[in-house]
C-alpha cells in the first residue's frame, strides 16, 4: 500500500540554524499538508499546500517557515532560523483530493521526523 | 482549538464497545467530521468520518448527535491493538485550518 515517508527521523541542530524537513507524498496525490506535535500535546495544523501554492497556513507559520515542492515527489518544510520552542515531532500528510470537498477526503500522514533544537 | 473538546483518557476492557466522545459545538450545517487515531510512535491515520447520518466501516462506527454538536467515535470490540490517541477534526469550511480536537488518549485493559 502507497505510504508517505519523511526523513530524517530525528533531526538534531543548533538554536538559530536552519532546517529542512523532507517528506515524500503519495504519488497521485494532490494536497499536501504539514502538521506539528510538541510532546505531549495534540497535533498542530501548520499549512496546506497545492498546486504549488499555500492554500491555508495557521498563526503558527510565521516568516520562519516555508513550503516547497522542489520536483514531482518531494514535499518540504524549511525553518529559517530555528529556536527552542521548534523542537517537536513534524507530519507531513497529503490527500488524493482536498479535504474540504463536498465529499471529504482523507489524509494520509507519515511517521514524522522529530526536530530536536538545542 | 477551544471549542472542540474530548476527554483527556479512556479506558476499556479488551473486546467490550468503546464510545469516544467529542463536542464540536459551533459545528456549521455542512461542516465534515473525520476522527483519526494515532498510535504509540506513528503519524494519525484516518478511521471514519460523516456529516450528519451515523455511518459504519471496517475499523469503527460514528454517531452524529442530531444537533450535530457532538459525535461519538464507537469501537464494537476494544483489541489491545485499538490502544492509541483519537483526535476528532471538525472541518470548518469558514477556517479552513484543519485543526484537530484535543484527543482522548484510550487504554485497553487485557
Amino acid at each position: 500500500e502507497p505510504e508517505v515517508t519523511q526523513t530524517p527521523s530525528h533531526q538534531v541542530t543548533q538554536m538559530g540554524q536552519e532546517v529542512i524537513l523532507r517528506c515524500v507524498p503519495i504519488s497521485n496525490h494532490l494536497y499536501f499538508y504539514w502538521y506539528r506535535q510538541i510532546l505531549g500535546q495534540k497535533v498542530e495544523f501548520l499549512v496546506s499546500f497545492y498546486n504549488n501554492e499555500i492554500s491555508e497556513k495557521s498563526e503558527i507559520f510565521d516568516d520562519q517557515f516555508s513550503v516547497e515542492r522542489p520536483d514531482g515527489s518531494n514535499f518540504t518544510l524549511k525553518i529559517r532560523s530555528t529556536k527552542l520552542e521548534d523542537s517537536a515531532m513534524y507530519f507531513c500528510a497529503s490527500s488524493p483530493g482536498w479535504v474540504f470537498s463536498q465529499e471529504p477526503y482523507e489524509q494520509y500522514f507519515g511517521p514524522g521526523t522529530r526536530l530536536t533544537v538545542t | 482549538d477551544a471549542k472542540t473538546t474530548q476527554p483527556n483518557s479512556m479506558e476499556s476492557n479488551e473486546e467490550e464497545p468503546v464510545h469516544l466522545p467529542c463536542n464540536h459545538s459551533t459545528i456549521s450545517g455542512t461542516d465534515y467530521i473525520h476522527w483519526y487515531r494515532q498510535l504509540p510512535s506513528q503519524g494519525p491515520e484516518y478511521v471514519i468520518h460523516g456529516l450528519t447520518s451515523n455511518v459504519n466501516n471496517r475499523m469503527a462506527s460514528l454517531a452524529i448527535a442530531e444537533d450535530r454538536k457532538s459525535s461519538t467515535l464507537i469501537l464494537h470490540r476494544a483489541t489491545l491493538r485499538d490502544a492509541a490517541v483519537y483526535y476528532c477534526q471538525p472541518l470548518n469550511f469558514g477556517n479552513e485550518k484543519l485543526t484537530f480536537g484535543t484527543g482522548t488518549r484510550l487504554t485497553i485493559i487485557p
